[in-house]
């Protein structure tokens, strides 16, 4: 079974707009970690922000939040003031809940294309 | 200097072939993974290390094999590459502190015809 749901292929945003880009994930383990990660035209992937799942509070990194909502079993990602360099492929994954091999387990992904 | 390198970054080969990717950090981090990565589908584990005597399958091992020559090096082979191989390949590895963060090479494209 999928553990991590992206349902949105395909985004598009204006420039300085802010975009919500949605993530599930499923697991009844309590202990969990929720990452972001953006992977641009060029290939490579880079870490943008985390979540834990007994953190109080939402993260944040720059223009990057992640709107953690528990219950709900939803981790989205919030981009504001979107800038032309953001037009790039998101992934959310979740560290394997109650591992010590720190394995990330990815949704299929979202592409956002921020228009000028 | 990439702290995650991969070689190569683009393979054609030809079905049949064995062929081998290899990884390489300066990270200092004993856990590396390779995934590949397919339209649609985000990223797979394939194998994944804790340090050189310790291997293990992934979600998708089948008709790939991996070697952790040293705690900096890991590679993975096929042994026979077939076209359902063709991918794009990522070797990680992962941070010591929490969150654990993983960190990746800039990938290898592979084409297998």
């Amino acid at each position: 079974a999928q553990k991590i749901t992206q349902t949105q292929p395909g985004m598009f945003v204006q420039e300085k707009e802010a975009v919500t880009l949605d993530c599930t994930y499923d697991t009844s383990d309590p202990s969990y970690g929720l990452f972001w990660y953006k992977q641009p035209s060029s290939g490579e992937m880079i870490f943008l922000i985390y979540q834990g799942s007994y953190d109080q509070q939402n993260a944040t990194e720059g223009r990057y939040s992640l709107n953690f909502q528990k219950a709900r079993k939803s981790a989205n990602l919030v981009i504001s003031a979107s800038q032309l360099g953001d037009s790039a492929m998101y992934f959310c994954a979740m560290r394997e809940p109650g591992s010590n091999d720190y394995k990330l387990s990815f949704g299929a992904g979202t592409t956002v294309t921020v228009r000028a | 200097d990439a702290d995650v390198t991969q070689t190569p970054r683009n393979r054609i080969t030809k079905t049949g072939k064995r062929i081998m990717l290899e990884c390489s950090q300066t990270k200092g981090h004993d856990r590396m993974y390779w995934y590949r990565q397919d339209p649609g589908l985000g990223l797979r584990l394939i194998y994944y290390s804790f340090d050189v005597k310790d291997i293990n399958k992934g979600e998708i091992s089948d008709g790939y094999s991996v070697s952790r020559q040293a705690q900096a090096k890991f590679s993975l082979s096929l042994e026979s590459a077939i076209p359902n191989q063709t991918a794009l390949y990522f070797c990680a590895t992962s941070s010591r502190t929490e969150p654990y963060e993983q960190y990746f090479g800039p990938g290898t494209r592979l084409t297998v015809t």
